[in-house]
């Protein structure tokens, strides 16, 4: 089945500087892959998504890139702010339509 | 729309009692999933729903475990006994249908057993 891996674990950031998390799958049949925010004690929401169609999405400060050849794709927040600072969490959902999530990033904006 | 219901928010049981988890998807939403979320096996899948149907239980813990999906309005999650291994926050999640389609979280239920 796949397997979702996630890095780095924690990330510290100046406020107004850009993070990057990454994510490597292992089902090459993998086709769909989103990014979850979830702030403390609340429920994981949806923040941007990607298809296997296409290399890169934006929306605002947040981009995904996605590379299929390396089964790797990437969340990048650009002038980060204090409300930047939650739990992210990758996914990838391949054959028998199941999202299998990454371990989670705790994302940090210091002021 | 609410979005996805569930209910109770906060569990408090003792080890060996039985806990059922409820969830209410989205109205139109045909697909529901359940997953668990710990802090050292992050979120994990349990099981997950087509049309009321399950297609994939393989991440259930054990037999203690069920779920039950008796309309397209409602779904159960049952824990018998439990143990305090069990403790985790349970989200139920949904989505329209088809492989693409965004999932809906709701709110989780913060189950402890002592």
């Amino acid at each position: 089945g796949e397997n979702v891996e996630q890095h780095p674990s924690t990330l510290s950031v100046q406020e107004g500087d850009s993070a990057v998390i990454k994510c490597t799958y292992s089902d090459s049949a993998s086709n769909y892959f989103p990014w979850y925010k979830q702030e403390l004690g609340k429920r994981p929401q949806l923040i941007i998504d990607i298809r296997s169609n296409v290399g890169e999405k934006k929306d605002q400060r947040i981009a995904v890139t996605l590379n299929k050849t390396a089964k790797h794709f990437s969340l990048h927040i650009t002038e980060t702010q204090p409300e930047d600072s939650a739990v992210y969490f990758c996914a990838a959902r391949g054959n028998g339509n199941k999202l299998v999530f990454g371990a989670g990033t705790i994302l940090r904006v210091k002021s | 729309d609410a979005g996805v219901i569930q209910s109770p928010r906060h569990e408090v049981t003792e080890m060996g009692q039985e806990v059922t988890l409820r969830c209410k998807p989205i109205s139109g939403h045909n697909s529901l999933f359940w997953y668990r979320q710990t802090m050292m096996r992050g979120l994990e899948l349990l099981i997950y729903f087509n049309n009321n149907v399950p297609i994939d239980d393989s991440g259930m813990p054990e037999d203690r475990f069920s779920a039950k999906m008796p309309n397209a309005s409602f779904s159960t999650l049952k824990i018998q006994p439990s143990e305090p291994r069990d403790s985790a926050v349970y989200f139920c999640a949904s989505r329209v249908g088809g492989s693409n389609e965004k999932l809906f979280f709701g709110s989780g239920t913060q189950l402890s057993v002592l």
